[in-house]
């Protein structure tokens, strides 16, 4: 089955203790990102990539950081969680930009990963 | 800064009415057009996508694109309760490599 997988799905953690958010597709897909969405606010961008080692940031990239060693894995690291992130953090994958082909550029979502920082 | 804008709601139909919601967004250059479906604590579906002016059909979904007037709507007829949730627009440019979402616009059908 044709999916993005995050985990953990709920994490309860405190101020400062390191933790990754994994994030696996399976549709060989070379666009990944990482959203993530508070109440009023919506679902804002914090990386993407676009394929093996090439990353950029997003709206919201303070006090994180990404990886993609492998096309289908893109975790996402907080090196010191602090509780203005606490948040639902979507992962999600489409297969390209576009391009010529602009049904490609459809985004597919993980079920979400709810973070708690106390 | 891309910005893309929805009504926030609550939007309110009875059963069986026709939904419309509705999108603008502010980059000229916007290319592919994105509606999704979100139900409270879960991840956002897609329900339709649209790349040229005019309207899209699918099932009781029809996707209304203007480029000129930068808006796009999604409108669903015969409304059911199970459509009660949240409605995403996403636009992307032809630049951008992913999309920039609204903060969506509630919907609730009642009986």
């Amino acid at each position: 089955e044709a999916q993005v997988t995050q985990n953990p799905r709920y994490l309860i953690t405190v101020t400062g203790k390191k933790l990754t958010v994994t994030c696996s597709q399976n549709m060989n897909h070379e666009y990944m990102s990482w959203y993530r969405q508070d109440p009023g606010l919506g679902l804002r961008q914090i990386y993407y990539s676009m394929n093996v080692e090439v990353t950029d940031k997003g709206d919201v990239p303070e006090g994180y950081k990404v990886s993609r060693k492998e096309k289908r894995n893109f975790p996402l690291i907080l090196e010191s969680p602090s509780p203005n992130q606490t948040s639902l953090y979507f992962c999600a994958s489409s297969l390209s930009e576009g391009g010529t082909d602009l049904s490609t550029d459809t985004q597919y979502f993980g079920p979400g990963t709810r973070l708690t920082v106390l | 800064q891309k910005e893309v804008e929805q009504n926030s709601g609550p939007l309110s139909v009875p059963e069986g009415a026709i939904a419309s919601l509705n999108c603008t967004y502010s980059d000229r250059v916007s290319q592919s057009f994105f509606w999704y479906r979100q139900y409270s604590g879960k991840s956002p579906e897609l329900i339709m996508s649209i790349y040229s002016n005019g309207d899209k059909e699918d099932g009781r979904f029809t996707a209304q694109l203007n480029k000129a007037s930068q808006y796009v709507s999604l409108l669903i007829r015969d409304s059911q309760p199970s459509d009660s949730a949240t409605y995403l627009c996403a636009v992307k440019s032809g630049g951008s490599y992913i999309p920039t979402f609204g903060r969506g616009t509630s919907l609730i059908v009642h009986p």
